[in-house]
């Protein structure tokens, strides 16, 4: 079955550190990538996502980059802020014919220090 | 826009006891998918509803029921409860059956003394 692996956390940051959070994924088809971000006492928000192989995905500053051939969507952010501070979750999924739910790996905790 | 609404947002009940938990999906939206997150955990998918009928079953046993109302508002239902069913449980709703509208509510969290 699909499966998702990544980093463990926590990791921990100084403020306009660099932020990298490995994900690799297992898939039968061709999925489509993503990472939610979870913060305090909330549910999961869309960060970014990455439907097709090479698709780059962007926001808020954060990038990923759909790697088929090492079947990668690492997460990464140049400079983080203290409001970054959250758990992140990369996630894939194979589209209609497998019903279009959503696989999760275990979650990244990230705290940035001031 | 409301967004999706989950209610209640905090639950302590009884092993053996029922529950239920309800949501609403975001406006436009006509699927839902529930979704158990145990502490520490990813979320792992449940079920998801489609014009009213069960359409995709995640690896949960049979105490695990829901149901999708003509107002596209549905419930989760849970029997039989045991101590490892304690979790946040999240719903998601999108337009039609594509994961890539998702959008998800704030949650549940069920606590099973």
């Amino acid at each position: 079955g699909n499966s998702v692996t990544q980093m463990e956390g926590p990791v921990t940051l100084s403020e306009e550190a660099f932020l990298t959070i490995n994900c690799t994924y297992t898939a039968t088809g061709y999925p489509s990538l993503f990472w939610y971000v979870q913060y305090p006492g909330e549910g999961l928000q869309l960060l970014l996502k990455a439907t097709k192989a090479d698709d780059k995905g962007s926001n808020k500053g954060f990038e990923a980059t759909y790697r088929k051939e090492t079947t990668s969507f690492h997460l990464e952010k140049g400079s983080v802020q203290v409001s970054d501070s959250a758990v992140y979750f990369c996630a894939l999924s194979e589209g209609r014919a497998a019903g279009n739910k959503l696989t999760f790996g275990g979650g990244t905790r990230v705290l940035v220090k001031p | 826009d409301a967004g999706v609404t989950q209610s209640p947002t905090h639950l302590i009940k009884t092993r053996g006891q029922q529950v239920t938990l309800r949501c609403s999906p975001k406006s436009g939206h006509d699927t839902v998918s529930w979704y158990q997150q145990a502490l520490g955990q990813g979320p792992q998918f449940i079920f998801q509803y489609y014009e009213e009928e069960e359409r995709q079953r995640g690896n949960f046993p049979d105490r695990f029921s829901g149901h999708q109302f003509p107002n596209y508002s549905s419930e989760l239902n849970v029997n039989a409860l045991l101590l490892g069913d304690s979790a946040l449980y999240l719903c998601a709703s999108s337009p039609g059956t594509t994961a890539e509208g998702y959008t998800f509510g704030s949650g549940t969290r069920l606590t099973v003394v």
